[in-house]
C-alpha cells in the first residue's frame, strides 16, 4: 500500500514569491492533515479536512495561507506571498478517520521549505 | 492550550535501557501516541495508548496512566539506529492531535 506522497521536496523561493504543496494521502483515509514544523520541535497543525471539508483551520494564517481538499482526496497548501518567517517543513498526513486508535496520522515525507 | 512537557535531550549508551517521559492535562483525555522522527525524515507511529497500562512491542513499550497525566516510552537494547526525536502527542475530545515539543535521544557506541 503506497504512503503519503508529497511533493515537491524542497523548495527555495525568494520572499513575496508564492509557494505550493501538493499532498495525495493513503487511499480510503477519510481525514487529511496539514502540519508546519520548525526545526527542533513538534509539528503543528495548520489545518485539518474531513473529505473535501475543512473542519478546523484555526491555526492557519488566513491573510496568506489557503488550503483545498477537492473531491475529498488530494490536497494544495498555499503560501502568497511567503515571508522568511514561512521556512520550515511542511508535513501532510491522514488517517482512517477522527476519533482514538483510527485517528493514527501517517505522515508524509514533508516538503523543506527556504525562503530567501 | 494543551501543555505537553517531554524533556528535550536524552543520551544513553548502545544496548541499555531508556525512558522517555511525557506529561499533559488531563481533561478531556482521549488517548496518546508515541511516533519516531529521524532527521530529515517524517514522523513514524510507535504506539497508541488510551487505557492506563503498559503496552509492548518489542523493544519499545508505552505506559499510560491517565489518573497522572503521564506516559513514558521505554526503549531496551538500545542501537545505533534508536537515535532520533521521539514525539509525544495527545488527544483530547473534539480536538486535534497536539505533539509535544520532542525528545532528541542519542545513541551513543
Amino acid at each position: 500500500e503506497a504512503g503519503v506522497v508529497q511533493s515537491p521536496r524542497y523548495k527555495i523561493i525568494e520572499k513575496k514569491q508564492p509557494v505550493a504543496f501538493w499532498c495525495n494521502p493513503i487511499s480510503g483515509h477519510n481525514t487529511l492533515y496539514w502540519y508546519r514544523q520548525n526545526l527542533g520541535q513538534g509539528p503543528e497543525l495548520l489545518i485539518r479536512y474531513e473529505n473535501e471539508e475543512a473542519v478546523d483551520d484555526s491555526q492557519l494564517p488566513k491573510d496568506r495561507f489557503s488550503a483545498e481538499r477537492l473531491k475529498g482526496v488530494d490536497s494544495t497548501l498555499k503560501i502568497q506571498p511567503a515571508e522568511l518567517g514561512d521556512s520550515a517543513v511542511y508535513l501532510c498526513a491522514s488517517s482512517l478517520t477522527f476519533g482514538q486508535e483510527e485517528e493514527t496520522q501517517y505522515f508524509g515525507p514533508g516538503t523543506r521549505l527556504l525562503v530567501l | 492550550g494543551q501543555n505537553i512537557d517531554q524533556p528535550t535531550e536524552m543520551t544513553a549508551t548502545e544496548g541499555a535501557i531508556v525512558q522517555i517521559n511525557c506529561t499533559y492535562q488531563t481533561s478531556g483525555f482521549n488517548g496518546l501516541f508515541w511516533y519516531q522522527q529521524h532527521a530529515g525524515e517524517a514522523p513514524t507511529f510507535l504506539s497508541y495508548n488510551v487505557l492506563d497500562g503498559l503496552e509492548e512491542k518489542g523493544r519499545f513499550s508505552s505506559f499510560l496512566s491517565r489518573s497522572k497525566g503521564y506516559s513514558y516510552l521505554l526503549l531496551k537494547e538500545l542501537q545505533m539506529k534508536d537515535s532520533a526525536s521521539y514525539l509525544c502527542a495527545v488527544t483530547h475530545y473534539g480536538q486535534n492531535f497536539v505533539f509535544g515539543p520532542g525528545t532528541r535521544l542519542s545513541v551513543l557506541p
